[in-house]
Parts: structure tokens; sequence; C-alpha cells
């Protein structure tokens, strides 16, 4: 059963913490996204990565990381540099480059 | 640079009645084009696509979308909504032959189907 997975679903931190969201797909898909959702804002590109071991800025990565050692993975932290982290975050793949980007479930962060 | 605009944030629309959720793009190349739905608390789904071809694509659940390119627009449409078609909808865009394909997002229209 081929999908995107992200764990977990809800995510509680303390200000001043870092926090590593996951994301794992086996759609054997070279690029894979990042996306922020806030109410009433659409989706936002964080960090994006086109293959292993290369990774791009999206519109506001300031306060993320990233890694891509893996195919299938791509974790994204939120660092305690990130000014309002509480949020929706999407994570999506694509295959082919006219094809659509495929979502994960997501994953609600709250930082109190 | 490309952008999105959704005119309406929410839409409530009777149960069985037609629907049109608006959208507009701006950009100075050809584009491919996207509708995503979502429902709380979840990812975003597919509802259709155009990449070239037909302007008239018709995608899942009965929704479909024509695109206009002199006024830059794919509109969504259903001539008969359901209660279960409440969910919030997005359109997005980008650029074909980019590279890296990111998608530019709309932000968003609230359909709320009354019974």
């Amino acid at each position: 059963d081929g999908g995107i997975t992200q764990s977990p679903k809800y995510l509680f931190r303390k200000e001043g913490q870092n926090v590593t969201l996951s994301c794992e797909q086996n759609l054997n898909h070279d690029a894979m996204y990042w996306y922020r959702q806030d109410p009433g804002q659409g989706l936002r590109l964080i960090y994006y990565s086109q293959i292993v071991n290369d990774f791009q800025k999206g519109d506001i990565a300031e306060g993320y990381s990233v890694s891509r050692e893996k195919k299938e993975s791509f974790p994204l932290t939120v660092t305690s540099a990130q000014k309002n982290p509480t949020a929706f975050y999407l994570c999506a793949s694509r295959g082919a480059d006219f094809d659509e980007q495929y979502f994960g479930p997501g994953t609600r962060l709250t930082v109190t | 640079a490309q952008s999105v605009t959704q005119l309406d944030s929410q839409v409530p629309v009777f149960e069985e009645a037609p629907v049109e959720l608006r959208c507009n793009y701006s950009s100075s190349v050809s584009v491919y084009l996207f509708w995503y739905v979502q429902y709380p608390n979840q990812g975003l789904q597919l509802l259709l696509k155009y990449l070239s071809g037909s302007t008239l694509v018709k995608g899942i659940n009965g929704f479909e979308a024509e695109f206009n390119k002199s006024q830059t627009s794919f509109h969504l449409r259903k001539p008969s909504v359901h209660i279960s078609d409440t969910a919030e909808y997005f359109c997005a865009v980008t650029e074909s032959g980019a590279g890296s394909y990111q998608l530019t997002f709309g932000k968003g229209t609230k359909l709320s189907v009354i019974p």
C-alpha cells in the first residue's frame, strides 16, 4: 500500500525546544516537499528536495532545517529560532515532472 | 513569479445546488494547474489537473474545471453538491518546465453544503 506517512499526528512542545517531524514515502519518488499551513493562509513552501543529499529553501525557510539522506525520508526540524512554530505541517512527494504532488496526512504542532 | 487568487474564502450552498469555486492565476510562462480538496485535519487530495490539451478537465467526485488562458482562470464546478463535499478547496499552479515544479497555492475556499 503505497503512500506518505507523517508522524506523529499531534505534537506538543515547549518554547525553546527543537522538534523533528517525520515524513516517509514508499512511492519511489525523487522529489519531496514540506509545507506549512495556517488558517486562511493556504500552504506555504518551507523546503524541497529533488534528489537525495540535495535540498533547497522555499519561501519561509527561516527557523527550519531539513535533511535528505535517504530517498524515502525527508525529516523537518523546527528550531527554537522559528518565531511562530504552531501550525499544521504537510509533507508531499512527486514522481514524474508533470505529475501532481501527493500529500501525507499532516502533523499538527503546538508550541506553548 | 507566479501567484494564485481564490476570490471567495467561504462559499455556502444548498445541497443538490450547483457550485463554482473561482481561481485566477498570474504567470509569465505556461503553467500546469491543480485543484486539491482538504477535509478537516487531513492532507490534500487531488481533484483534477490541467497539463495541456482539452481545456475542460474532469476530476473525481463529479467535479470539473475549465482552463481559460485569456482570462487566466481555472474555475472549479460541480452541477449538484452533496453534504460530503463540505471541505476546503485549494487551487495551485506550477510553471511547466520549471524543473523544481514548486506549487504555488491559493489561500483556499471553504465550501459549506447546507442540508
